[in-house]
């Protein structure tokens, strides 16, 4: 049973097109986060969602669109993609509507602009 | 930049070694503490935490120690495996609602 299931695993793509990530928890956490890292294995925190609702959003290019259906997914949708998008994105999830508790990781989406 | 980071991007010992991977971080407002372990190819995975109302925490061969004079967070792991060569995170969060800021990471080298 994966607990934080993000898909695909790997995308490659071409600039300019549009392109989502899935993320899905079986946790029953309540707050579900988006980070990324880039080449130099670097992670930043890009969205916090609680119960559906944003809570953070970080200093990132509104191509890019979180959308949360369910406390259980979130969703990342990314307009014309450029190149400097290639990064790894994680997705995660906490619990305590994001309180003093760890966050769990999904496995990654490695996505490749060319 | 970030408020998180380590003193050192990579670490190499030997199999059996004690290991030390340190922290520093730049809000003394923060309230708790996280490192985490990324194998190639994976997600961040948790190790141990600690809350800054504490300055030492142990797990199963894995001993985190918080100095709050000096804002600095260290990562002990005794008898380092081959299996414990990764890249080692530590990430703090402010208060309760925000998320976890990461610092650039470690990597970790394990010999036999």
């Amino acid at each position: 049973d994966t607990a934080v299931s993000q898909t695909p695993k790997y995308l490659v793509t071409q600039m300019g097109n549009d392109k989502s990530i899935k993320c899905e928890q079986n946790l029953g956490h309540d707050t579900m986060y988006w980070y990324k890292q880039d080449s130099k294995k670097f992670l930043k925190i890009m969205f916090s969602y609680n119960n559906k609702e944003l809570i953070i959003n970080e200093t990132v290019p509104n191509r890019f669109s979180p959308k949360s259906p369910d406390k259980a997914h979130l969703n990342l949708h990314i307009n014309s993609l450029e190149l400097g998008d290639s990064a790894v994105y994680f997705c995660a999830s906490s619990q305590s509507g994001g309180g003093l508790t760890e966050a769990f990781f999904g496995q990654g989406t490695r996505l490749t602009v060319v | 930049g970030e408020s998180v980071g380590l003193h050192l991007p990579t670490l190499s010992v030997q199999e059996g070694d004690n290991s030390i991977i340190n922290c520093a971080y730049s809000n003394s407002a923060s309230d708790y503490f996280i490192w985490y372990k990324q194998e190639s190819g994976k997600g961040p995975q948790f190790i141990i935490d600690i809350r800054s109302n504490m300055d030492k925490r142990q797990g199963q061969r894995v001993t985190v120690l918080l100095n709050k004079t000096v804002k600095h967070l260290s990562l002990q792991i005794a008898a380092t495996q081959p299996g414990d060569s990764a890249v080692y995170f530590c990430a703090e969060k402010v208060q309760a609602g925000t998320a976890l800021i990461f610092g650039k990471g470690t990597t970790l080298s394990v010999s036999s």
